[in-house]
Order: C-alpha cells, then structure tokens, then sequence
C-alpha cells in the first residue's frame, strides 16, 4: 500500500474546525483514503473514507483533491473529547484476499484546548 | 450491541514465560486482525482470518508468536518465550468480510514482560 505523510502534532481551540492534512502522492488508481484516530488508551476507530470524491458524515468530512495525491481530515466543531491521534491510511479494497490489513503510520496528535 | 472484546486487558509476564491473549470479535464478523502496537508507534499488522483460516501470517515477528481461530469465531493470539521486546498492545479487529472498509477494534491487551 502507497505511504502517506502526515503532521506529528496539531492544536486546535475547541470549536473550531480542525483541519488534518494528508500526503498520500504514490496513491493508485484502486487504492481509498481512510481515517481511523486513537483516542488514549483505546483501540483505532474507523472515522471515514474516499476514493475521489468528498465524503461527510456525522463524524467528519474528507477533502480529496482532484489528483489525489492529498487530502484533508475536517472536524468541523473540535470538542475536547476529539484529542486523540488520527491516522490517514490509503488501502486497496480486494476481495478475498489477504493483505486487506490497514497500514499506520505515526498519524498526527491532535490536542485541542479549551 | 457487543464490540469487540478481549482479555486480559494487562497481563504482566515473566521473560520466558507463554502468554495467550484471546480476542472475541463482533458475532458474525468473518474477518479477525491481529496487531501489534509499540509505545509511540502506529498499530503494525500480524495476522489476518478469514472465518477460521489463517490467510496471511506475514506480520507475526517470529516463530513463537502462534494465532489460532477454530471455529470461526473466537481467536487467541499465543506467544511463548516471551522476549522483553513484545512488551506491547496487542489489538484485535474484526470486520464484517474481508472488503468491508471499517474495522472494528478492541480495547487491546497490553503486555509487559520483565
């Protein structure tokens, strides 16, 4: 699977949106960007994800641009409860396969402060 | 409705000793993960069920780390020897096939070994 990069760390005030980069520039054609975060001491927990066009749900919205090659992670009202680390993976979807494992990163801390 | 569980959710062990860390994934869920996470490091993948079969072990570090499914439902992750090394959080995810994009994830069993 292609390797992303992301920030190591990112404030944001709560309330506000926070927006979490994402470079993702040797993706392939078949492969979905996803977003999991950790919050601590839990386990990863599935937020979203894209192929090429934008999603929102209740949680999130995720901004893919038109090459592909990155993408944004928006929170769109960051609460203290959103501290956690968020990890941006690009994985293809394959059928009966093995090696349909999520490849992490490091991911990006987010802190955000009242 | 019941997550992802698993058990014990620390165990302490003794270098040398065998630990088994048993994972009981979402009723009806056909795919289980097993991975690794070190202090600071993203998840890292070991092993991968489909219902019972064992498709993918190219993650698990060495030759005593051993991970069984019989029925297609409960798993158990083993480790014998332990090695000051896999002290970790070792999570458990399952998914409802083996496309399906969102994964979900246990508290995880952390184990320290001295």
């Amino acid at each position: 699977d292609a390797k992303t990069t992301q920030p190591p760390s990112m404030d944001c005030a709560e309330g506000r949106a926070a927006n979490l980069p994402c470079n993702h520039s040797t993706i392939s054609g078949n492969e979905y960007v996803y977003w999991y975060r950790q919050i601590h001491s839990q386990g990863p927990q599935y937020i979203i994800h894209g192929l090429k066009n934008n999603e929102t749900n209740e949680m999130a919205s995720l901004i893919i641009t038109e090459d592909r090659k990155s993408s944004t992670l928006i929170l769109p009202h960051a609460t203290l409860r959103d501290t956690a680390v968020y990890y941006c993976i690009v994985r293809a979807n394959k059928a009966n396969q093995a090696g349909t494992a999520l490849i992490f990163g490091k991911g990006t801390t987010l802190s955000v402060s009242s | 409705g019941a997550g992802v569980s698993q058990s014990p959710r620390y165990k302490v062990a003794k270098r040398g000793q065998d630990v088994a860390l048993r994972c009981d994934p979402i009723s009806g869920h056909v795919s289980l993960f097993w991975y690794q996470q070190a202090l600071g490091q993203g998840p890292e993948f070991l092993t991968y069920f489909q219902n019972e079969a064992q498709l993918d072990k190219s993650g698990l570090p060495s030759d005593r780390f051993f991970a069984e499914r019989p029925e297609g439902s409960v798993s158990t992750l083993k480790i014998q020897r332990t090695q000051q090394e896999d002290s970790a959080v070792y999570l458990c995810a399952s998914s409802l096939d083996s496309i399906s994009y969102e994964q979900y994830f246990g508290p995880g069993t952390r184990l320290t070994v001295t």
